[in-house]
C-alpha cells in the first residue's frame, strides 16, 4: 500500500507558465483534497472532491482548477502561475461518506512549488 | 470568528521531559478533532484523533490528548519527550456537522528539543 503519491516532488516555474499536480490513492477513500501549506499559516484548503465526479471549492480557491479523473486520482491545475502560488501542496484522502460523514483524512508527501 | 488556535508557535524541551501542546477551538459542541505531526520535508503523519466517546485518547509514539468540551480544547501531551519529536504539531478539527472539505487546521507548534 503506498497510501497518498504525489508527483512531482519538486517544481519550479516562471510567473505565467501552467502545470498540472499529480495525486493518486490506493485506499479507496471516496473524498480527496488539496491544500496549500504557507509558513505561519498551517495548511488550508484549495478544492476536494467528495466523490468521482464532483468537486467542490475550499477556503482558497482562486488561481487553481482540479479534476477528479476516477476513484484514484484528483489532479490540480495552475493555469497562469503566480509568484503568490508558491508554497507546498498536499493531497489527501480520506473515506468521508457521500452523506457528509466525517473521517479522517491520510496525507501525500507534498508537492514544493516555487514561482519565479 | 470560527477558528482553531495553537496559542504557542515554538517550544524548546528538554530531552526527557514532560510535553503540552494547547489547542483550543471555536466550532460547535462536538467537533471532531485531530492531531498530525510533521517532520522536516515531510507530509502529515495522523498521531491521534478524536470522534467521541472516552475523552482521553491515546495516539502512537506515546502520544496522548484529553478532549475537554467546558473549555473547547484538545491538548497533546507527551510523558517524556525523545530527540525524534523535533516536529511542527498542527490541531485539527472538522466542525460540528462539517461537510467532508471542513477540516480546519491551527497554525501549527513547531517542537524543537535540546540533549
Amino acid at each position: 500500500n503506498a497510501g497518498v503519491t504525489q508527483t512531482p516532488k519538486f517544481q519550479v516555474l516562471k510567473t505565467g507558465q501552467s502545470m498540472t499536480l499529480q495525486c493518486a490513492q490506493d485506499m479507496n477513500h471516496n473524498s480527496m483534497y488539496w491544500y496549500r501549506q504557507d509558513p505561519g499559516m498551517g495548511l488550508r484548503l484549495i478544492y476536494y472532491s467528495a466523490s468521482e465526479g464532483t468537486t467542490d471549492k475550499g477556503e482558497v480557491p482562486n488561481g487553481y482548477n482540479v479534476s477528479r479523473l476516477n476513484k484514484r486520482e484528483f489532479s490540480l491545475r495552475l493555469e497562469s502561475a503566480a509568484p503568490s502560488q508558491t508554497s507546498v501542496y498536499f493531497c489527501a484522502s480520506s473515506d468521508a461518506g457521500l452523506a457528509g460523514t466525517a473521517d479522517t483524512q491520510y496525507f501525500g508527501p507534498g508537492t514544493r512549488l516555487t514561482v519565479l | 470568528a470560527q477558528s482553531v488556535t495553537q496559542p504557542d508557535i515554538h517550544i524548546t524541551v528538554s530531552e526527557g521531559a514532560s510535553l503540552e501542546l494547547r489547542c483550543n477551538y471555536s466550532y460547535g459542541a462536538t467537533p471532531y478533532l485531530f492531531w498530525y505531526v510533521q517532520s522536516p520535508g515531510q507530509g502529515l503523519q495522523l498521531l491521534l484523533k478524536y470522534f467521541s466517546g472516552d475523552t482521553l485518547v491515546q495516539g502512537i509514539k506515546g502520544f496522548e490528548a484529553e478532549f475537554k468540551r467546558s473549555q473547547s480544547s484538545f491538548n497533546l501531551r507527551k510523558p517524556s519527550v525523545h530527540w525524534s519529536d523535533a516536529a511542527e504539531y498542527f490541531c485539527a478539527v472538522i466542525p460540528d456537522g462539517g461537510s467532508q472539505g471542513n477540516l480546519i487546521f491551527g497554525k501549527g507548534t513547531k517542537l524543537s528539543v535540546k540533549p
